[in-house]
């Protein structure tokens, strides 16, 4: 059964640093792309960064490209994002999704962020 | 950046009702469109990708087709276990970008 599982959310002042983490199982991790995937309280769904399976190739877009950064470790089956220089309209809940062929096949059952002072 | 226009908004339909969702994309995006299911609560999930597949484990009531740069989600018989919101996701250049939700209620 494939599980993502996300861990590493909490309530950050502004202009600090966040990292979170999403430990992969149930399938081979080098073979997919990983990517982050938020969703403000009440709002719908962004996009926030992909890596490819080797880790060699990621991909932002400009609301975060400087600031966040995608990684993983294809020994530990995890993925992470570091976050820097947060700002209130990062607040929202993070999902780890696989990517599978342009689309995400599977979601983890996320992460909330929450930037206030 | 691609737009992805999605309509309507919100919608409301009775049991058993065909409901239909579209989304139209700013250019041509070929076949690089998925849609997604967030049930309250909870995680979104994957109900159609490649514009037109379903997705495994996903009820046969659900459809995807497409017409250039216009794609929809159909819903044959709506029940109960239906209700939520609706996304699509344009994965043909980056930055990736969904569409703003359906909201879907039962009447």
């Amino acid at each position: 059964e494939v599980q993502l599982v996300e861990t590493g959310g909490g309530l950050v002042q502004p202009g600090r640093s966040l990292k979170l983490s999403c430990v992969a199982s149930g399938f081979t991790f080098n073979n997919y792309w990983m990517s982050w995937t938020r969703q403000a309280p009440g709002k719908g769904l962004e996009w926030v960064a992909s890596i490819t399976n080797s880790g060699g190739s990621t991909y932002y877009p400009d609301s975060v490209k400087g600031r966040f950064t995608i990684s993983r470790d294809n020994a530990q089956n995890t993925l992470y994002l570091q976050m820097n220089s947060l700002r209130s309209e990062d607040t929202a809940t993070y999902y780890c999704t696989r990517g599978t062929e342009g689309h995400f096949d599977y979601w983890g059952q996320g992460v909330m962020v929450t930037v206030s002072s | 950046d691609i737009q992805m226009t999605q309509s309507p908004a919100s919608l409301s339909a009775s049991l058993e009702e065909i409901v239909t969702i579209t989304c139209q994309a700013s250019q041509d995006i070929g076949n690089w469109l998925s849609w997604y299911q967030q049930k309250p609560g909870k995680s979104p999930q994957l109900l159609i990708y490649g514009a037109t597949s379903l997705a495994d484990g996903v009820p046969s009531r659900f459809s995807g087709s497409r017409s250039g740069t216009q794609y929809s989600l159909k819903i044959s018989r709506l029940q109960v276990e239906d209700i939520g919101i609706y996304y699509c996701l344009q994965a043909y250049s980056a930055p990736l970008t969904f569409g703003s939700g359906t909201k879907l209620e039962i009447k």
